[in-house]
C-alpha cells in the first residue's frame, strides 16, 4: 500500500515563508501533488511534481525527491488567506491514477 | 462554468435507510472519484471510474455501489446507511488526474 506523512499543524506569521513536508511510503507512483482545503470547502489542486526537482507557480512552489521518499510545499510572502489545511497526494502509476492523500496540515497564518 | 457540481449539500439519514449521491461534471472529463473525508483527515478514495462505462474499487468501498450514468455523471449509493458512513462526501473528476476538480462536498450524517 501507500501512505504519507505530513506534520498535523504549522503555524507561521503573515508575509513569512513556511515548508510544509510530506513523506511517502510506496513502491511505486507517477507523481507527488499538493491540495488546499479552506474550512468547509473543497480541495483545490495547488501544485504537482512528476520529476524531481522544484516546480514554481507564483507563491506556492512544491519540490519532489524521490531517492528521499520526501517531498515540500512552499508558501511565500505569506497571507492571512493561506490559513488552510494542506494536503500532499501521491499519483498512482498505471492507466486508471488515482490519489491517495496525506491527513492534511493545518496552517494558521498570524497577523 | 459550474466544475463538479453534487447534491444534495447536506443529509441526515437514519440508520437502515438508503440514499445516492449524485455528481455531474461539465468539463468533458473521463476520470471521476468518489471520495470520503473524516474529521482530520484526509480524503480516502471509494469507488471511481477511469472512462464512461468502467468502476473500480478504491481504498474503502465497502458499503457503498457507484454508477457511471454517462460520461457527466457518476452516483454513489449507499444501500443501508450506518453510523460509521457519517462522513463528508466529495465527488471529483479529472483528465489525467494531476490536476483533480472537487466539488462542494455533502455533508452526511447518520443517526
Amino acid at each position: 500500500g501507500q501512505s504519507l506523512e505530513q506534520p498535523s499543524e504549522v503555524t507561521a506569521v503573515e508575509g513569512a515563508i513556511v515548508q510544509i513536508n510530506c513523506t511517502y511510503q510506496t513502491s511505486g507512483f507517477y507523481g507527488l501533488s499538493w491540495y488546499q482545503q479552506h474550512d468547509g470547502g473543497a480541495p483545490t489542486f495547488l501544485s504537482y511534481n512528476a520529476l524531481d526537482g522544484l516546480e514554481e507557480t507564483g507563491r506556492f512552489s512544491s519540490f519532489l525527491s524521490r531517492s528521499d521518499s520526501y517531498g515540500y510545499l512552499l508558501l511565500q510572502e505569506l497571507q492571512m488567506k493561506d490559513s488552510a489545511s494542506y494536503f500532499c497526494a501521491l499519483i498512482s502509476s498505471g492507466s486508471a491514477r488515482q490519489l491517495t492523500f496525506g491527513s492534511g496540515t493545518q496552517l494558521t497564518v498570524l497577523p | 462554468n459550474a466544475g463538479v457540481t453534487q447534491t444534495p449539500k447536506f443529509q441526515v439519514l437514519k440508520t437502515g435507510q438508503s440514499m445516492t449521491l449524485q455528481c455531474a461534471q461539465d468539463m468533458n472529463h473521463n476520470s471521476m472519484y468518489w471520495y470520503r473525508q473524516d474529521p482530520g483527515m484526509g480524503l480516502r478514495l471509494i469507488y471511481y471510474s477511469a472512462s464512461e462505462g468502467t468502476t473500480d474499487k478504491g481504498e474503502v468501498p465497502n458499503g457503498y455501489n457507484v454508477s457511471r450514468l454517462n460520461k457527466r455523471e457518476f452516483s454513489l449509493r449507499l444501500e443501508s446507511a450506518a453510523p460509521s458512513q457519517t462522513s463528508v462526501y466529495f465527488c471529483a473528476s479529472s483528465e489525467s488526474v494531476m490536476m483533480t476538480f472537487f466539488g462542494q462536498g455533502t455533508r452526511l450524517t447518520v443517526v
